[in-house]
């Protein structure tokens, strides 16, 4: 397995609080990516990290935040958690962005907003 | 639009048979592709990559690309109860960087013993 690890395994908040996920990797690759996973909608891509301080958004990016501080990690924050983001979350790494790199994937945060 | 397409199932398989997966993706640019393993309660895990047209063969699993029918599927011979899961396309899209990965939504397989 790709050294990849996310914290919190599991998490249950409230709406309206802060909530950080955090992903950590030894693999020294460059990209990192979150995602999260829903029934019906599949793995979407929510940010994702391309270096030290460098990040983009991308298809569901609205009421998350990101840092990447360190090569090793990579921070996903929901400023005011909402049950609709409720979900499973996935961080995953690559070691380029070239079309034909493959990702690998943490094992993932369950997080329950209610 | 990116769009890639699967059949949702439950796909019910008997043991020994051979599992047919099938995808389609609506950009004809598209240059790589992805089947990955998720069982349930899992982190999606890759078991198969193409980049050109034709079938590549790893193990029981071969995967089979044809750019024109925009058409791309997953062979599992020998079926196992251990392959039950769902299987996840994913596809680059042409002209896409690092947010160029977009998946479907899976299909779920059973494998019957």
């Amino acid at each position: 397995d790709a050294g990849i690890t996310q914290s919190p395994r599991h998490k249950v908040t409230e709406t309206g609080t802060p909530v950080t996920l955090r992903c950590h990797q030894t693999e020294n690759h460059r990209y990192m990516y979150w995602y999260r996973q829903d029934p019906g909608h599949g793995l979407r891509l929510i940010h994702y990290s391309y270096g030290v301080k460098d990040t983009d958004k991308g298809e569901v990016s609205d009421g998350y935040s990101v840092s990447r501080s360190k090569t090793e990690d990579f921070l996903l924050t929901l400023e005011s958690a909402t049950s609709s983001q409720t979900s499973v979350y996935f961080c995953a790494i690559s070691e380029s962005w070239t079309t034909q790199e493959t990702q690998y994937f943490g094992p993932g945060t369950r997080l329950l907003v209610l | 639009q990116k769009e890639v397409e699967q059949n949702s199932g439950p796909l019910s398989v008997p043991e020994g048979a051979i599992a047919s997966l099938n995808c389609t993706y609506s950009d004809r640019g598209s240059q790589s592709f992805f089947w990955y393993r998720q069982y349930s309660g899992k982190s999606p895990e890759l078991i198969m990559s193409i980049y050109s047209n034709g079938d590549k063969e790893d193990g029981r699993f071969t995967a089979q690309l044809n750019k024109a029918s925009q058409y791309v599927s997953l062979l599992i011979r020998d079926s196992q109860p251990s392959d039950s899961a769902t299987y996840l396309c994913a596809v680059t899209y042409s002209g896409g960087g690092a947010d160029g990965l977009t998946f479907g939504k899976g299909t779920h397989l059973i494998i019957q013993p």
